[in-house]
């Protein structure tokens, strides 16, 4: 069965940065188109990109307002997805959740349980 | 970037009532539908094909291409009142539409 688990999360200030990691089990996590996408608090859901498999080229795209500040990576031998956030501004409060494209058409995608960022002074 | 733009932003239903949810883009777009219910993560129900997703119940289904798209469910059970989301997925960066929020009357 597919399995994301993201960590990382937690309280931090404004200005800093933040790494949060999405665990990939259960499925071969390098074929995999991985993503982010986050739900700030009484909003809706956020697209905020993705990252190809290397073996696809390992592209990524980032939504306009966060590609100067959000950086997204992988690492395949651990298995392990990144996000790293420059300059956290209080508006990324939200929960992260990791995202894995489907590895067959048709097939479901998969998702995390997500991890809270709350950027406060 | 592709803007979404869902309607109604609530719709409020009964259990057995039928309902049709919309998304227009900004663009041509390949088009998928997600559900959404308080703390759990969201769940893809109709891919860019327009077809279910593996394990989703018959009573949802998608429709549209192009620009325009709709979801419906034919009789709404208990487990369906969520929010809903359409995601456009293309070569550059995706999106979401802002949601449908389907209430019980």
């Amino acid at each position: 069965e597919m399995q994301l688990v993201e960590s990382g999360g937690g309280l931090v200030k404004p200005g800093g940065t933040l790494r949060i990691s999405c665990a990939g089990s259960g499925f071969r996590f390098s074929d995999a188109w991985m993503g982010w996408v986050r739900q700030a608090p009484g909003k809706g859901l956020e697209w905020l990109g993705r990252i190809q498999s290397n073996v696809d080229g390992g592209a990524v795209a980032y939504t306009a307002p966060v590609k100067d500040r959000f950086t997204i990576s992988r690492d395949d031998s651990r298995n392990t997805l990144y996000l790293q956030i420059h300059s956290l501004k209080t508006e990324d409060t939200a929960v992260y959740y990791c995202t894995a494209d489907p590895l067959i058409r048709g097939g479901a995608d998969c998702w995390g349980r997500g991890t809270l960022v709350t950027v406060s002074p | 970037e592709i803007v979404l733009t869902q309607s109604p932003a609530t719709l409020s239903l009964s259990p057995g009532e039928r309902a049709t949810l919309s998304c227009r883009a900004s663009q041509t777009v390949n088009l998928a539908w997600y559900q959404h219910t308080p703390g759990q993560a969201p769940r893809l129900l109709i891919n860019e094909d327009s077809n279910r997703a593996p394990g989703v119940p018959g009573r949802f289904s998608g429709s549209g291409s192009g620009t325009d798209f709709t979801l419906t469910i034919s009789s709404l059970e208990p487990e369906d009142f969520a929010v809903y989301y359409c995601r456009q997925r293309g070569r550059g960066p995706r999106s979401f539409g802002q949601g449908t929020k389907v209430e019980i009357k």
